[in-house]
């Protein structure tokens, strides 16, 4: 059975620091995979869309690679207001369409 | 300027039916159609996909965990899609967000619009 698999399932890490979440996919594909931030009480927001374009708006921090199976997102120079649930969601037409587990991020 | 605007919170019995609705509104939309996807949150829980319809084609994608429960429809005058599930359980509870795509090209493909959130509680 296809599955997503997101890691860390949480990670905490201090204001300025380089933090990478990653999610694994167990078959190609290809670029079909977004990044979203959920912040407490709010809706989902898109960060990156097809694996690694920035959303218009979303600080330049915020960066996605990969493709085929494994997927990062990089979030350079951590900000307190970075503090979130992050989400991937693979779209690719074949596979059940899927969010991720989710990545609680909190500031040291 | 594109926004999805969702029915209000639903309070249901185990075994019933809820019915939300979404309508979308702006311009901005994929030059395919307006695609509305259907993501569930239960509480303290990530965010789980339920389907998409296109609006005016009336198109239909469900995931597989609830394609015998659910029944996505449409209004094309309204642009207002519908999300129907039926025979509730209490893990039915959470949040019921619609959302859409005007970023990728596509109807349904990254979500960048989502709507507030239904809240649809099931309680006996």
């Amino acid at each position: 059975d296809f599955q997503m698999t997101q890691s860390p399932s949480s990670l905490s890490a201090s204001v300025g620091d380089r933090v990478t979440i990653t999610c694994r996919a167990t078959q190609n594909i290809g670029t079909y995979l977004n990044w979203y931030q959920q912040k407490p009480g709010k809706t989902p927001n898109l960060l990156i869309y097809s694996a690694s374009i920035l959303r218009s708006g979303v600080p330049s921090r915020f960066s996605g690679s990969g493709s085929g199976t494994d997927f990062t997102l990089t979030i350079t120079n951590l900000q307190l207001e970075d503090v979130a649930i992050y989400f991937c969601h693979q779209t690719y037409s074949g596979p059940p369409e899927a969010f991720g587990q989710g990545t609680k991020l909190e500031i040291k | 300027q594109v926004q999805l605007v969702q029915s209000g919170a639903e309070v249901k019995k185990p075994g019933a039916s809820v019915k939300v609705s979404c309508r979308a509104s702006g311009h901005g939309f994929s030059r395919y159609g307006i695609g509305i996807g259907w993501v569930r949150q239960a509480p303290g829980q990530g965010l789980e996909w339920m389907g998409w319809i296109s609006i005016y084609s009336g198109g239909t994608h469900y995931a597989q965990k609830f394609q015998s429960r659910v029944t996505m429809t449409a209004d094309t005058s309204t642009r207002t899609a519908y999300m129907e599930l039926s025979s509730l359980r209490s893990d039915d509870t959470a949040i019921y967000y619609c959302a859409t795509d005007t970023v990728t090209g596509y109807q349904a493909d990254a979500f960048d619009i989502w709507g507030p959130g239904t809240m649809v509680t099931v309680s006996s």
